[in-house]
């Protein structure tokens, strides 16, 4: 069936370095996809979203990136912050498709 | 502010009792979700309606029900049934264009005692 799978389930790094969190989606037909930021015990924050037609996207000090010929996107933090530590998970979906599909996250750690 | 809100934050559950997680939402949203999420896990699909006085089973449906009364509230009910209900519960909604993400509840922390 269709799966949204991330790469790695934790990330550490240091304070003031850039982030990559990665992502792999599986159904050919989504043309839509959206990262969400979960923090301890709230519900998930909408960061930035995509769609198909893009190959990046840039917003305050997060960018993502598209690549529709592996089926992978990714989300970068440039100069992480401790405020940045969180559970990030991407999302896949789109108008020829059901309920968005959600990957299971990557808890990133800022080391200060 | 238009948003969605999730009521009780933390809910504790004695054996063999039935409790409901409210969910409003004023984002004039058709539709509504309600995820389960357990301890370094994703999110899990319970039921979902598209528009009122309608839903749909998702991927773990067993011991819980739903109702869709009116768009602003989908209320879970957590039954006895539901034999391992320790979990954090998350309500969500959307528009019905696929092409749109959801916005999501702080959701409801329920503990069994």
């Amino acid at each position: 069936g269709e799966s949204v799978g991330l790469h790695l389930p934790t990330l550490s790094v240091q304070e003031g370095d850039n982030s990559i969190i990665n992502c792999a989606y599986s159904n050919s037909a989504s043309d839509y996809f959206i990262w969400y930021k979960q923090e301890s015990g709230k519900g998930p924050q909408f960061i930035i979203d995509i769609r198909s037609n893009m190959d990046k996207r840039q917003g305050q000090r997060v960018t993502v990136l598209l690549n529709k010929t592996v089926k992978h996107l990714s989300l970068q933090i440039a100069a992480t912050q401790p405020g940045d530590s969180a559970v990030y998970f991407c999302a896949a979906g789109g108008r020829s498709q059901g309920n968005l599909i959600f990957g299971k996250g990557t808890k990133l750690s800022v080391k200060p | 502010d238009g948003g969605i809100t999730q009521s009780p934050k933390y809910l504790f559950r004695k054996e063999g009792q039935n409790v409901t997680l409210s969910c409003e939402q004023n984002l004039n949203h058709d539709a509504m979700y309600w995820y389960r999420q357990d301890p370094g896990q994703g999110l899990r699909l319970i039921y979902y309606s598209q528009i009122v006085n309608d839903f749909q089973k998702g991927d773990i449906a067993e011991g819980y029900s739903v109702s869709r009364e009116k768009k602003e509230s989908f209320p879970l009910t957590v039954t006895s049934a539901q034999k391992n209900p320790t979990a954090f519960y998350l309500c969500a909604s959307s528009t019905n264009d696929r092409g749109y993400g959801y916005t999501f509840g702080s959701g409801t922390r329920l503990t069994v005692v």
